[in-house]
């Protein structure tokens, strides 16, 4: 099984470029999310997903959209990169919302 | 709000130590999860719990719901099991809110 796949793993953005951030998981699983990893803190959530057609804001999700149009794949969108924006991004999934936690590899995002 | 403490922070050890690393957290919950991160890795998922003990291999992770505290422990430490160590929980009551992190223990073993 492939699980979480997160691509690009590294992308370079000049301020104002817009890009999308890719996910998707093979296992069926109901919830995904999607977390930003800054140095000295804990992981973040941005937005999650409880099911296709649902998504919701986590505790940093100014600056980023989401959609769920399928159960396998839930991308973020950057509308505008700005430099504050520079993180490694990650995505994951589990069956349900106290279930086992499968991580993506991880995406590094540098905006110039 | 729910807070997760992790500590110690940071933590160098000598092969072959048992390690002790521990999260508290303020609410209750209807989960708790271990993972682990590599230098320059993706995230794994170790342990999850809700109640009681597990082990797998060397690692132990234990959970007392009254204290809301949760401790992992490391038998015979290898350098291999460097790594940054995160706690994470899910409140009871928050709805479809996932996970609180940790800010993580970052965890060297020394040969």
């Amino acid at each position: 099984n492939a699980g979480v796949t997160q691509t690009p793993k590294f992308q370079v953005l000049k301020t104002g470029q817009s890009m999308t951030l890719q996910c998707a998981q093979d296992m069926n699983h109901e919830y995904m999310s999607w977390y930003r990893q800054d140095p000295g803190m804990g992981l973040r959530l941005i937005h999650y997903s409880v099911g296709a057609g649902i998504t919701d804001q986590g505790e940093v999700p100014n600056g980023y959209n989401v959609s769920r149009s399928t159960t396998e794949d839930f991308p973020l969108r950057l509308l505008s990169a700005a430099p504050s924006q520079t993180s490694v991004y990650f995505c994951a999934s589990s069956y349900t919302l106290v279930g086992e936690l499968f991580f993506g590899e991880g995406s590094r995002l540098t905006v110039l | 709000k729910n807070e997760v403490e992790q500590s110690p922070q940071n933590l160098t050890a000598q092969e072959g130590e048992f390690i002790t690393i521990n999260c508290s957290y303020s609410v209750g919950i209807s989960a708790l999860h271990w993972l682990q991160q590599h230098p320059g890795g993706g995230i794994v998922s170790l342990f999850m719990l809700s109640s009681g003990k597990k082990k797998h291999g060397r690692l132990i992770a234990t959970i007392n719901i009254q204290e809301k505290h949760s401790s992992l422990h490391i038998t015979a430490s290898h350098p291999r099991d460097s790594a940054v160590y995160i706690c994470a929980v899910r409140s009871r009551s928050s709805g479809n809110t996932p996970l609180v992190f940790g800010k993580g223990t970052r965890l060297s073993v020394i040969a």
